[in-house]
């Protein structure tokens, strides 16, 4: 099974930017893609966007569109999400998750999640 | 495409049968998932393809359904599946969940 590792939580200013990873263990992830999901607290999950690391094509939720960036590294294989011009709202745990192999693929494995807080 | 899951929250006792249902706004097929969500974890894929388990799910988790009606069902509860399950659909873009059902002790 691949085991995802994500990076350390992140506190941020509103109108600023992070950058979060996520490494897959044995450093590739293949031919999957990878998602990134986010929870609100005490909420439900709602997918962002993905992106296929072999290819670098990406897909966005609509509602991230515009501050949403997915990035793979092929060599290192770490897949970054960075978002741009933060608000509190955006105060979440974000996950990614592998999209297995499975055609259509669904979420086989997830990271541990990144705890994102937005405030001043 | 919209995905309603009710109730928004069971209470069973352990030993009972919890039945689960998503309702999509407009056909996925059989395109839709179960997660298990376990308080402080993430996700964990339970079904896919609305009724196939996942790799080492246990049994008493079946489920069902096409188009636009899909049931979770938990032939006898364990203390450990007392959780949030989310459904999830794979038929059309933007992937979206559905906003969980709770499975809480009575």
């Amino acid at each position: 099974q691949v085991l995802l590792a994500q990076s350390g939580a992140e506190v941020r200013k509103p109108g600023s930017s992070l950058k979060v990873s996520c490494k897959a263990s044995g450093g590739t992830f293949n031919n999957s893609a990878i998602s990134w999901v986010r929870q609100a607290p005490g909420q439900g999950l709602e997918w962002l966007a993905n992106i296929i690391p072999l290819f670098g094509t990406t897909n966005y939720a609509s509602s991230m569109q515009g501050r949403l960036t997915i990035t793979a590294d092929k060599s290192t294989g770490i897949v970054y999400m960075e978002l741009s011009r933060l608000r509190p709202g955006d105060s979440a745990l974000y996950y990614c998750a592998r999209e297995g192999p499975a055609v259509p693929p669904y979420f086989d494995s997830w990271g541990q999640g990144t705890l994102v807080t937005v405030s001043s | 495409i919209v995905l309603t899951q009710s109730p928004a929250t069971l209470s069973l006792s352990p030993g009972e049968r919890a039945t689960l249902s998503c309702r999509a706004s407009e056909s996925v097929r059989t395109f839709l998932a179960w997660y298990q969500q376990r308080p402080g974890q993430a996700p964990r894929l339970l079904i896919y393809d609305a009724s196939n388990r996942a790799t080492g799910v246990p049994a008493r988790f079946s489920g069902s359904g096409s188009g636009t009606d899909f049931t979770l069902t938990i032939s006898s509860l364990e203390p450990e599946d007392f959780a949030v399950y989310y459904c999830q659909q794979r038929s059309n873009w933007p992937l979206v969940f559905g906003g969980g059902t709770k499975v809480e002790v009575k």
